[in-house]
This record gives C-alpha cells, sequence and structure tokens, in this order.
C-alpha cells in the first residue's frame, strides 16, 4: 500500500503560467517532505523541502505547502520554463521506523511545460 | 564539487549471474544510501549506513542482495544470481547526516535477461 500517492501522472503547462502538482501521503508519522526533480538519465535532484511544523516554504520560483489536516503537500512554480519539464517526485521521511533519512518516494509525475 | 558518482552506468547481466555496483558519495558525507527505481515507480529504500556501519537493510528484498562500505566511504551493493525481476535502476545517495538532504548519483541501470 503506497504511503505517499502522485495521482497525476503527467501535467502540461504552458511557458509563463502556474505549475501546481500533488502529493498526498497516509502515514500521520511523517515528519519531512521534499521535493525532487528528475531529468532523463540522471539522478533525482533535490528541489525544495518542508518541515511538518510549517505549512509553506518558499524558495525563488518554487513553493512548497503542506495542508497537514489533508496530508497533502503541493509544489507550486511560478513562472514555469521549459527547462522545468522533467519528473517532479514528491518524498516523505519519518523518524520512525527504520533510519530517519529513509526517504518514502511517491511515483512522480512529468511536467511538460510548452513554450 | 564532485557530486555522487556511481559505476557502472549500464549493466546487463545474464539470470543467474553475479553484479556488483558500485557507489562513490560525496567527500565527507556520513550517510549512505541504496534505492531501487523500477520503470515507472518511485525509488524505493533498500539500505543505510552510517559510516561504515550498515544500520538499516530492511528494504534489501531478499538475500541474494547484499551492501558493503568497509571503509566509510566507497559503497558495494552486490546482487548474487540475479533475476529478471533484479532488473531496475539503482540509485545512491549520500548525505551529511541521517537526516540532512541526500544526493543523488546518476545511477546504474541493470537488465537481467
Amino acid at each position: 500500500d503506497q504511503q505517499v500517492k502522485q495521482n497525476s501522472p503527467s501535467l502540461s503547462v504552458q511557458e509563463g503560467r502556474i505549475s501546481i502538482l500533488n502529493c498526498d501521503y497516509t502515514n500521520s508519522m511523517f515528519d519531512y517532505f521534499l521535493w525532487y526533480k528528475k531529468y532523463p538519465a540522471e539522478g533525482p535532484t533535490f528541489l525544495i523541502s518542508i518541515s511538518s511544523i510549517k505549512d509553506k516554504n518558499e524558495d525563488g520560483r518554487f513553493t512548497v505547502f503542506l495542508n497537514k489536516s489533508a496530508k497533502h503537500l503541493s509544489l507550486h512554480i511560478v513562472p514555469s520554463q521549459p527547462g522545468d519539464s522533467a519528473v517532479y517526485f514528491c518524498a516523505a521521511s519519518s523518524p520512525y521506523g527504520g533510519s530517519q533519512g529513509n526517504l518514502i518516494f511517491g511515483k512522480g509525475t512529468k511536467l511538460s511545460v510548452k513554450p | 564539487g564532485a557530486g555522487v558518482s556511481q559505476s557502472p552506468r549500464y549493466k546487463v547481466a545474464k539470470r543467474g549471474q553475479d553484479v556488483a555496483l558500485r557507489c562513490d558519495p560525496i567527500s565527507g558525507h556520513v550517510s549512505l544510501f541504496w534505492y531501487q527505481q523500477a520503470l515507472g515507480q518511485g525509488p524505493e529504500f533498500l539500505t543505510y549506513f552510517q559510516n561504515e556501519a550498515q544500520l538499516d537493510k530492511s528494504g534489501l528484498p531478499s538475500d541474494r542482495f547484499f551492501a558493503e562500505r568497509p571503509e566509510g566511504s566507497v559503497s558495494t551493493l552486490k546482487i548474487q544470481r540475479t533475476q529478471q525481476e533484479d532488473s531496475a535502476v539503482y540509485l545512491c545517495a549520500s548525505s551529511l547526516g541521517e537526516s540532512e538532504t541526500q544526493y543523488f548519483g546518476p545511477g546504474t541501470r541493470l537488465l537481467v535477461l
């Protein structure tokens, strides 16, 4: 049973518009959430993270929102650029069960930003 | 600075063959993780080292999988008697500490025929 779910396998957005990628989780013990970006034939690259004590974290064009009551987080990219086209993975970690750094990933959402 | 490197980048093995996958973490990173990524899936945790100590191997799918990090730097993931279901990308990640940001290597794509 998947603990981290990304229900949209793909998303297409026009350049300059906002991209919103969504992620849901089931384990209420998760206390840290991350977004990774992956280009073909490369490993995932860390993008942005958020602790469960916050509800928003912003870094340039990227903002992550966390709604703990809904067990939902989202990544906003504004404005979207063609270079943002990649697969985005949501990941979560918990201080309980296994190593604290053990990340649990969703299946990813492929973002295409069209010029 | 140099990131995480992995070798080989691609490996084709015949079913039943043993393989060894290497990971060179970022210098000074204490923590090292191995993940397995099947086609169309997200990475799944295999095992974790803190320096040379393997603290968590709960994700290893069978006793055919073995990992080591004898000197607390380079790590090797070994798969014995490979099966077709072992075909996947094997990702290595390192971090300064257990709860710090993980930096991933490019992965080794393993194809078992």
